[in-house]
C-alpha cells in the first residue's frame, strides 16, 4: 500500500531533550516536506527536500533540522525542544510533476513540557 | 506578501449544495490545491488547478480565477461524511513551497 509512515504518532518530552521524528515513503517520491499545524494557524512548512541532499527552509525551520541522505527517508530532528514546539507534525510527499497533491503522514502529536 | 483567506466555519443540510472560498495574495502561482481533512486524522488530496476554469471530480468540483486570486470548492449532494475541514493550499513556482489557508470547518446537519 502506497503511503508515509510517521512514528512515534504521540510524543511527550521534557525541555531540551533532543527527539527524532520519523518519515519514511514507499512511492519513490522525490519531494517530501514538513509541517506543523496549530489551531487557527493551519498548516505551516517547517522544511522541504526537493532530492536527495537537497533541503530548503519553509516558512518557520527554527528549531528544526532535516536530513535527507536516503530517497525514502526524511526525519525532522528538534535538537533543543521548547514548549512552543509543542504541535501536530504531518509529513508529506508527492511527485514532482506539478498536479499531484500531497500524501501525508498519519502526524505525530507532540508535547513539550 | 503570502496570504490565503478563506471562512472559518460553515454549515449546510445534508443533500444541500455548498461553496466554500478561498481568496489568496501570493508571488509565483504555481496552482492551487484543494484538500479535505477529517477531525484527527491527516488531510487527503481532492482537486488541483493550475489552470483558470473549473474541475469537476465526481461530487466535488473547484474552480480558479487567477486574475482574482480566488478559488471555490464545490460540494454537492453533501453527506454527514463531508463534514470534514477543507484546506485551501497555494504552490509557488517550482512547486516546492506550498503555503495552506487555515481551513473551512463544514458541518453537514440532517
Amino acid at each position: 500500500e502506497a503511503q508515509v509512515t510517521q512514528n512515534p504518532r504521540y510524543l511527550i518530552t521534557v525541555t531540551g531533550k533532543k527527539l527524532t521524528v520519523t518519515c519514511s515513503q514507499n512511492m519513490n517520491h522525490e519531494y517530501m516536506s514538513w509541517y506543523r499545524q496549530d489551531p487557527g494557524l493551519g498548516l505551516r512548512q517547517i522544511y522541504y527536500s526537493m532530492n536527495v541532499e537537497v533541503t530548503d527552509k519553509g516558512d518557520v525551520p527554527e528549531g528544526y533540522k532535516v536530513s535527507r541522505k536516503e530517497k525514502r527517508n526524511f526525519p525532522l530532528i528538534l535538537e533543543s525542544p521548547s514548549p512552543n514546539q509543542t504541535s501536530l507534525y504531518f509529513c508529506a510527499s508527492r511527485d514532482t510533476g506539478g498536479s499531484y497533491g500531497y500524501t501525508f503522514g498519519s502526524g505525530t502529536r507532540l508535547t513539550v513540557v | 506578501g503570502q496570504n490565503i483567506d478563506q471562512p472559518t466555519e460553515m454549515t449546510a443540510t445534508e443533500g444541500a449544495i455548498v461553496q466554500i472560498n478561498c481568496t489568496y495574495q501570493t508571488s509565483g502561482f504555481n496552482g492551487l490545491f484543494w484538500y479535505q481533512q477529517h477531525a484527527g486524522e491527516a488531510p487527503t488530496f481532492l482537486s488541483y488547478n493550475v489552470l483558470d476554469g473549473l474541475e469537476e471530480k465526481g461530487r466535488f468540483s473547484s474552480f480558479l480565477s487567477r486574475s482574482k486570486g480566488y478559488s471555490y470548492l464545490l460540494l454537492k449532494e453533501l453527506q454527514m461524511k463531508d463534514s470534514a475541514s477543507y484546506l485551501c493550499a497555494v504552490s509557488h513556482t517550482g512547486g516546492f513551497k506550498t503555503i495552506f489557508g487555515a481551513g473551512t470547518r463544514l458541518f453537514v446537519k440532517a
